[in-house]
């Protein structure tokens, strides 16, 4: 049973525009979210996260959105650039005892065309 | 650079062989991590060191899997008897300090183990 969820295996962007990766969680014990990129032969990089505190958290071009009730967050990318084209990861993690480790979805690919 | 540092890269085993992966963690890093990554899905926890104290190593698959951090830093993850269901690639990731409000962890490259 996949607690993180990312049902899009890919998605297909033309430069510039948005991209939203979305990514769904089973866990109502988690409370703090992650989204990691991916290159081919390397290890995951922090991209940005948030707290269930917030519903919103922007770093430059990139957000991530926080919808608690349903269980669902996004990440929005604007605009998107041909470097952004990577596989993506969502991840959570719990407080208290359990906030060490994280729970992964198994990824969005995303291609940006030039 | 000052990242999570990982060898090797990649390893080739004949199944039933021992083999022993390291993880140089980001220095001062008081959190380290491992993971395993199958082809196609997500990392998958397997166990965390706070300091030299192995707090958790319930996502270990088998006792043929054993891990330590005697000194604090350095990490060694060990796989005996290797089978051909654990090729994936190993991932170890370092993380400040706990009672933080950030929960992010950084990634090593990773082991790619491939069992023949």
């Amino acid at each position: 049973d996949q607690q993180v969820k990312q049902n899009s295996p890919s998605l297909s962007v033309q430069e510039g525009r948005i991209s939203i990766l979305n990514c769904d969680y089973t866990n109502s014990m988690f409370d703090y979210f992650l989204w990691y990129k991916k290159y081919p032969a390397e290890g995951p990089t922090f991209l940005i996260s948030i707290s269930s505190i917030k519903d919103k958290n922007e770093d430059g071009r990139f957000t991530v959105f926080l919808n608690k009730s349903a269980k669902h967050l996004s990440l929005h990318i604007v605009p998107s650039q041909p470097g952004d084209s990577a596989v993506y990861f969502c991840a959570a993690s719990g407080s208290g005892g359990s906030n060490y480790k994280l729970t992964f979805g198994k990824g969005t690919l995303l291609t940006v065309n030039p | 650079g000052a990242g999570v540092s990982q060898s090797p890269r990649y390893k080739v085993a004949k199944r039933g062989q021992d083999v022993a992966l390291r993880c140089d963690p980001i220095s001062g890093h008081v959190s380290l991590f491992w993971y395993q990554q199958a082809l196609g899905q997500g990392p998958e926890f397997l166990t965390y060191f706070q300091n030299e104290a192995q707090l958790d190593k319930s996502g270990l698959p088998s006792d043929r899997f054993f891990a330590e951090r005697p000194e604090g830093s350095v990490s060694t993850l060990k796989i005996q008897r290797t089978q051909q269901e654990d090729s994936a690639v190993y991932l170890c990731a370092s993380r400040h300090r706990t009672g933080t409000a950030s929960y992010e962890q950084y990634f090593g490259p990773g082991t790619r183990l491939t069992v023949t």
